[in-house]
């Protein structure tokens, strides 16, 4: 069956700007969480939702944000671009009521520059 | 709240030895599970391996195994038979929490 799909795959915003990003997780996963990966900061948790609820957060700014629809996918938006959110954005959907008892699936990614 | 450590950013390892990768973590959970996921060069993250804390058999996946010592909050990964296409990098990680990583290189 199919992965998880995440795009665009690459995208370079300005400061100030807003971006959104897309994910599709495997077919009958129904939490997805997302994860932003800089250099030697490894993956920083940024939130996770099951069944279009949030239910878990990292600790990032309010202008992180996300959703996830009826049919699982997931948008996570972030507002006000600053030089400092270029990162690895990653998503990953589990099949388990709980991300912490299963594998997580991970997407490709969404690498976003910010000039 | 939940951390996890990997202290040694990189390593380096001669194909067919043997590596281990060392990660700490921190939770007031007695029950959880710790994970180790392998990110090649430009593909997607993938699991390796994982353990459930309750289980105190270490986990086992044909090259990989853990060393996971509960009470002292420690989950290492040894790779035994190192291959080329081993060469990644490493991240612990407890729930949805993820160290920063270890890069491992393999050398012919």
């Amino acid at each position: 069956k199919a992965g998880v799909t995440q795009t665009p795959r690459y995208l370079i915003k300005t400061r100030g700007q807003q971006v959104t990003l897309s994910c599709s997780p495997i077919s009958g996963h129904r939490s997805v969480s997302w994860y932003q990966q800089t250099p030697g900061q490894g993956l920083q948790f940024l939130f996770e939702y099951f069944s279009e609820t949030q239910r878990n957060k990292g600790n990032f700014p309010g202008r992180f944000s996300g959703r996830q629809f009826s049919n699982s996918r997931s948008e996570m938006n972030v507002s006000t671009l600053e030089l400092g959110d270029s990162a690895l954005y990653l998503c990953a959907s589990s099949s388990g009521t709980a991300v912490s008892t299963g594998e997580l699936f991970f997407g490709e990614g969404s690498r976003l520059t910010v000039l | 709240a939940q951390t996890v450590t990997q202290s040694q950013p990189e390593m380096s390892v001669q194909e067919a030895e043997t590596v281990t990768l060392s990660c700490t973590y921190d939770t007031s959970e007695s029950d959880y599970y710790l994970f180790w996921y392998k990110q090649p060069p430009s593909r997607q993250m993938i699991l390796v391996i994982r353990q459930e804390a309750y289980k105190q058999q270490n986990a086992t996946e044909n090259r990989f195994s853990v060393n996971f010592q509960k009470a002292a909050k420690s989950f290492s990964l040894k790779i035994s038979d190192s291959q080329l296409g081993d060469a990644a990098m490493y991240f612990c990680a407890l729930d949805m929490r993820f160290g920063a990583g270890t890069r491992l290189t393999v050398k012919p």
